[in-house]
């Protein structure tokens, strides 16, 4: 069973406003990381940020994470029409892990232009 | 530096029959995972290799297994297909035994009919 929720399953917004995805998971983790898929395609690795982070940017990539409620956050500032794809969170579990990816069902980002 | 291969890219097979997918990791690399990507999910792990061995397994049956080569390409093969296998089948490579983020592969539409 997948691990991950992801909120909201669907996002719809005009290019240049902000996008905001959220996951939530239920057993402590190593680290979390968010890929993005453009039409059921292969996954780009986005950013990882590990359990004693709070906090990541990348470009207009920010992501948080709050251990204590089990979530994470995916921030996504001046959107762009090529932002369109869906955006999933992964989960990476023990401190020996041999990298096993748990993944959410994913948000969807419609960005208009 | 070529990324993740796999091919083929599509296949349309026969409930029953067998399939073979195969899969060239990112240069450097040396661990590969499998993921299973039904229509609308997030992808699912199947298992992964290291060192030409099975070193962690998902919940999947007995009809799913694979095999690592000493250039740390790898293959997955499904026996006996049923229509529920019909999925994008993705291969991830990473390096440093596989705890870092992964790189994925284009994936392998199939289609079983």
């Amino acid at each position: 069973s997948q691990q991950g929720e992801e909120d909201p399953q669907a996002l719809s917004i005009q290019e240049g406003e902000n996008a905001t995805m959220n996951c939530s998971y239920k057993t402590s983790i190593n680290n979390l990381q968010w890929y993005r898929q453009n039409s059921g395609r292969g996954l780009v690795h986005l950013i990882l940020i590990r359990s004693n982070e709070r906090e990541k940017h990348s470009g207009r990539l920010r992501v948080t994470l709050d251990t204590s409620k089990k979530s994470s956050s995916l921030l996504i500032t001046a959107s762009r029409a090529a932002d369109t794809a869906s955006y999933f969170c992964a989960t990476v579990h023990g401190s020996g892990n041999t990298g096993k990816l748990i993944f959410g069902q994913g948000t969807t980002l419609q960005v208009k232009p | 530096d070529a990324g993740v291969t796999q091919s083929p890219t599509h296949l349309i097979k026969t409930r029953g029959q067998q399939v073979t997918l195969r899969c060239s990791p990112k240069s450097g690399h040396d661990t590969v995972s499998w993921y299973q990507q039904a229509l609308g999910q997030g992808p699912q792990f199947i298992f992964q290799y290291y060192e030409e061995e099975e070193r962690q397994r998902g919940n999947f049956p007995d009809r799913f297994s694979g095999h690592q080569f000493p250039n740390y390409s790898s293959e997955l093969n499904v026996n006996a297909l049923l229509l529920g296998d019909s999925a994008l089948y993705l291969c991830a490579s990473s390096g440093l035994q596989g705890i870092h983020e992964q790189y994925f592969g284009p994936g392998t539409r199939l289609t079983v009919t």
